[in-house]
């Protein structure tokens, strides 16, 4: 099965920027999706595409990718972003997706 | 609007069987892949199966390939996991969700328990 790496937590004060990395063997070819979480909720696509946002998103949120490391980037972080993290993705030849471990993310 | 309202999780006991059911409406459910993901509790989350629109190609996680049938009923709108042979790993809330990977919208998930 195919893996993606995210670091465990992450932890800025309010107004900070916020940057969650993902690394995958396939992200250099395969595009990385971004979902957040809140306690109790199902997951919300913030960034689809490596770096596209769907409508609704505040434009604080963004995303790159860079060889084999996609990253989620939350400019001028706010309480209300507190939440979990995933990246997800495919392996190069689209039969297995994954999830990454999840980032939980700190804003205080 | 969109709708994805998933039903069947119950508690079962180890060795067993279930069926989950994904009811969509507000979307042509034959233009989409269709995706199961699950989550322990206090875990992250897992994809399971997805399903390609015409139910042609499926696609599992190694941890239930063999044990998990997906399908799906365009014609009725739905879409299934069989579970067999269930085991306390597989104790989640199951989600379904609209999309190969790139998920806009997703059910408020159904609880499955496995246990004696």
């Amino acid at each position: 099965s195919y893996e993606l790496t995210q670091p465990p937590s992450v932890s800025v004060s309010p107004g900070q920027t916020a940057r969650i990395t993902c690394s995958g063997d396939a992200l250099p070819k395969k595009y990385a999706c971004w979902y957040q979480q809140k306690s109790g909720q199902a997951p919300v696509l913030v960034i689809y595409e490596d770096s596209k946002r769907p409508s609704g998103i505040p434009e604080r949120f963004s995303g790159s990718s860079s060889g084999t490391v996609a990253t989620l980037t939350i400019s001028g972080a706010q309480v209300e972003d507190e939440a979990d993290y995933y990246c997800y993705s495919t392996d190069s030849s689209e039969t297995s997706v994954a999830f990454g471990g999840g980032t939980k993310l700190t804003v205080l | 609007e969109v709708q994805l309202v998933e039903s069947g999780g119950d508690l079962v006991q180890p060795g067993g069987s279930l069926r989950l059911s994904c009811a969509a409406s507000g979307f042509t459910l034959d233009s989409y892949w269709m995706t199961w993901v699950r989550q322990a509790p206090g875990k992250g989350l897992e994809w399971v199966a997805n399903i390609k629109q015409d139910g042609g190609v499926k696609h599992y996680v190694d941890s239930v390939r063999g044990r998990f049938t997906i399908s799906r009923d365009n014609a009725k709108n739905s879409l299934y996991l069989q579970m067999n042979n269930l085991g306390a790993d597989d104790t989640a809330i199951y989600y379904c969700a609209r999309g190969r990977i790139q998920h806009d919208y997703w059910g408020q998930g159904t609880l499955v328990t496995v246990s004696s």
